[in-house]
């Protein structure tokens, strides 16, 4: 079975604009989590999304969005980029909340 | 909230055996996660414990007391591959979401 995938792996981007991930979760898995780690905070948690609909959010400002399609691969969306939105972004899917959550490779994201 | 602590660094010799350990307060428990985070790589699921007592699988062990708000990773037979970062997470019961450590890096030395 294929694990999660996440596209871009690695992405440089500029002050001021935006950036879309893409996350595509085990086949089966309903559920996919976004997280942000970075050296210094760790792994912080962005949101959630069960059956197109977001379930829970972290504490990151509005300009973190997110959605999830009808086949489950979710998107994340960042505007305004600054600097400190450099972190490498990671995806989770799982079968429900229930069930351990497996991880993609992430997405690096620079922005200079 | 979520508050958990676990050591930042742990050093052991190939063969060893390493006990990471892993506190937490929280406002509610609904199940304790292991990853295993290599340097540059994702997180890879380790182990769950939502009752209390000891699950093992394999090399790895991990124990939960609830009670106490305490959980430990035990690695044993380390090899050198065991070098990783050790990631600590608990859920919330209300809204299911993890909460991370900031991890415990562990070296294996020859």
């Amino acid at each position: 079975k294929a694990g999660v995938t996440q596209t871009p792996r690695y992405l440089i981007k500029t002050r001021g604009q935006q950036v879309t991930l893409s996350c595509s979760p085990i086949s089966g898995h309903r559920s996919v989590s976004w997280y942000q780690q970075t050296p210094g905070q760790g792994l912080q948690f962005l949101f959630e999304y069960f059956s197109e609909t977001q379930r829970n959010k972290g504490n990151f400002p509005g300009r973190f969005s997110g959605r999830q399609f009808s086949n489950s691969r979710s998107e994340m969306n960042v505007s305004t980029l600054e600097l400190g939105d450099s972190a490498l972004y990671l995806c989770a899917s799982s079968k429900g909340t229930s069930y351990e959550q497996y991880f993609g490779p992430g997405t690096r994201l620079t922005v200079t | 909230g979520q508050n958990i602590d676990q050591p930042t660094e742990m050093t052991a010799t190939e063969g060893a055996i390493v006990q990471i350990n892993c506190t937490y307060q929280t406002s509610g428990f609904n199940g304790l996660f292991w990853y295993q985070q290599h340097a540059g790589e994702a997180p890879t699921f380790l182990s769950y414990n939502v009752l209390d007592g000891l699950e093992e699988k394999g090399r790895f062990s991990s124990f939960l007391s609830r009670s106490k708000g305490y959980s430990y990773l035990l690695l044993k037979e380390l090899q050198m591959k065991d070098s990783a970062s050790y990631l600590c997470a608990v859920r919330d019961p209300g809204d299911y979401k993890l909460s991370f450590g900031a991890g415990t890096t562990v070296t294996v030395r020859a």
